[in-house]
């Protein structure tokens, strides 16, 4: 059965500094690898995808994500840290039915 | 299309009562999620249809919990016997083979 872990429960990180939150999988098979993001009272939302092709892709908000097959990991990656970009995390996989992460708590301090 | 649609949004209920959840997928998405979401967690994945087969369920879901997706369109949530525990976001998500999952804005269900 696929899983993922996200070993993080919070980051922080200062506004303008470039953030790491970080996704590792287990899979049989090729996985198609996602990023969503979660505001207060709202649903989830889709930032990006892998499914095949580059390993590094980039989506919405100026967020991107590198594939790493070796190490089994999936990263979201942002230069520059906005402090609207506080909000939870949550990485998830897929190819059968898709399983979340227990979510990473990402806090932009001014 | 409108995407994912949830119907209720909002459902409080007394212990021990039965409720139904419907969900209504994009038209086009041939699969069909379920899942489960207490604040600031992950949501926790409850069934997975592939058209209108139902193809995991997870072990953490007791016998009072059913689904089903009739003719591979809309889907039903049903919990019998609702216990407080039972409390929580219900999410529905729907995908093709090659895209990502589009949520719908969730049932949150309330068991006094």
């Amino acid at each position: 059965a696929q899983s993922v872990a996200q070993p993080e429960d919070q980051v922080n990180v200062a506004e303008g500094n470039p953030l790491t939150v970080k996704c590792t999988y287990s899979v049989s098979g090729n996985p198609y690898l996602f990023w969503y993001v979660q505001y207060p009272n709202r649903g989830l939302q889709f930032l990006l995808k892998y499914i095949t092709g580059d390993n590094l892709v980039k989506g919405s908000y100026g967020f991107e994500a590198e594939f790493n097959k070796s190490q089994t990991s999936f990263h979201l990656k942002k230069p520059s840290a906005l402090v609207s970009d506080s909000a939870l995390y949550f990485c998830a996989v897929r190819p059968y039915d898709m399983r979340f992460g227990a979510g990473t708590r990402l806090t932009v301090k001014p | 299309d409108t995407g994912v649609s949830q119907d209720p949004r909002h459902k409080i209920t007394k212990r021990g009562q039965n409720v139904t959840f419907r969900c209504d997928p994009i038209s086009e998405h041939n699969r069909l999620y379920w899942y489960r979401q207490t604040l600031g967690q992950g949501p926790e994945f409850l069934t997975y249809f592939q058209n209108e087969a139902q193809l995991e369920k997870s072990r953490l879901l007791s016998d009072r919990f059913s689904a089903e997706r009739p003719k591979g369109s809309f889907s039903t949530l049903e919990i019998q016997r609702t216990e407080q525990g039972d409390s929580a976001m219900y999410l529905c998500a729907s995908s093709s083979d090659m895209t990502e999952a589009f949520f719908g804005q969730g049932t949150r269900l309330t068991v006094v």
